[in-house]
């Protein structure tokens, strides 16, 4: 079934560990984004990736990292997370370009919760 | 700044017609999106406005007005599946999407 796969589904770690959540596509889309969500916010966007091999900062890009090594694949790493890390993480990706609507798919999302 | 608005929560009884408001100040616009996101679910794909007009897809219409930086959503035969949150979310200059906070929808019997 073509989509996004998330991983993990949820998790809750100790403040100052090191995170990594995985997001791989497989419908060949160019551009992939991480976005966070948080109860009476909109989605905001941490990182995105417009094609493999390049990456920018979103809105609330500190304390995330981001690579793209190849199309399929754009993890996202937490170097030392905290607790105002707490939240639901999506991973979308996008067919890319500018014209058309260039519409979102959405992963499951990853509840990551850091004590 | 950007902004976009939208009601916090409605209620709306099974076999109605709901309409959800979206308001935005954005730098530029290239678009609006609305998506619906069930509950612990992913958000997914409703309608795509970048005319003024109205969209029709079935049970859901989506209006744009981009003169007075206003969209609404149109939900009409509500069903109780319909409960969900809806999000409205504007394309920017930079072709980046700016989100609202999303409305939750509650259908009652």
């Amino acid at each position: 079934i073509a989509g996004i796969t998330q991983a993990p589904t949820s998790q809750i770690l100790a403040a100052g560990r090191r995170m990594t959540l995985r997001c791989t596509q497989d419908m060949r889309h160019n551009a992939m984004y991480w976005y966070r969500q948080d109860l009476g916010l909109g989605l905001r966007l941490i990182h995105y990736s417009n094609t493999a091999g390049t990456t920018g900062k979103g809105e609330v890009p500190d304390g995330y990292s981001v690579s793209r090594a190849n199309t399929d694949d754009f993890p996202l790493t937490l170097a030392s997370a905290v607790p105002s890390q707490t939240s639901v993480y999506f991973c979308a990706s996008a067919s890319g370009g500018v014209s058309g609507a260039n519409v979102l798919t959405f992963g499951a999302g990853s509840r990551l919760t850091v004590l | 700044g950007q902004n976009i608005d939208q009601p916090t929560e409605m209620t709306a009884t099974e076999g109605a017609i709901v309409q959800i408001n979206c308001t935005y100040q954005t730098s530029g616009f290239n678009g609006l999106f609305w998506y619906q996101q069930h509950a612990g679910e992913a958000p997914t794909f409703l309608s795509y406005n970048v005319l003024d007009g109205l969209e029709e897809k079935g049970r859901f219409s989506s209006f744009l007005s981009r003169s007075k930086g206003y969209s609404y959503l149109l939900l009409k035969e509500l069903q109780m599946k319909d409960s969900a949150s809806y999000l409205c979310a504007v394309r920017d200059s930079n072709y980046q999407l700016i989100w609202g906070a999303g409305t939750k929808l509650i259908i009652k019997p």
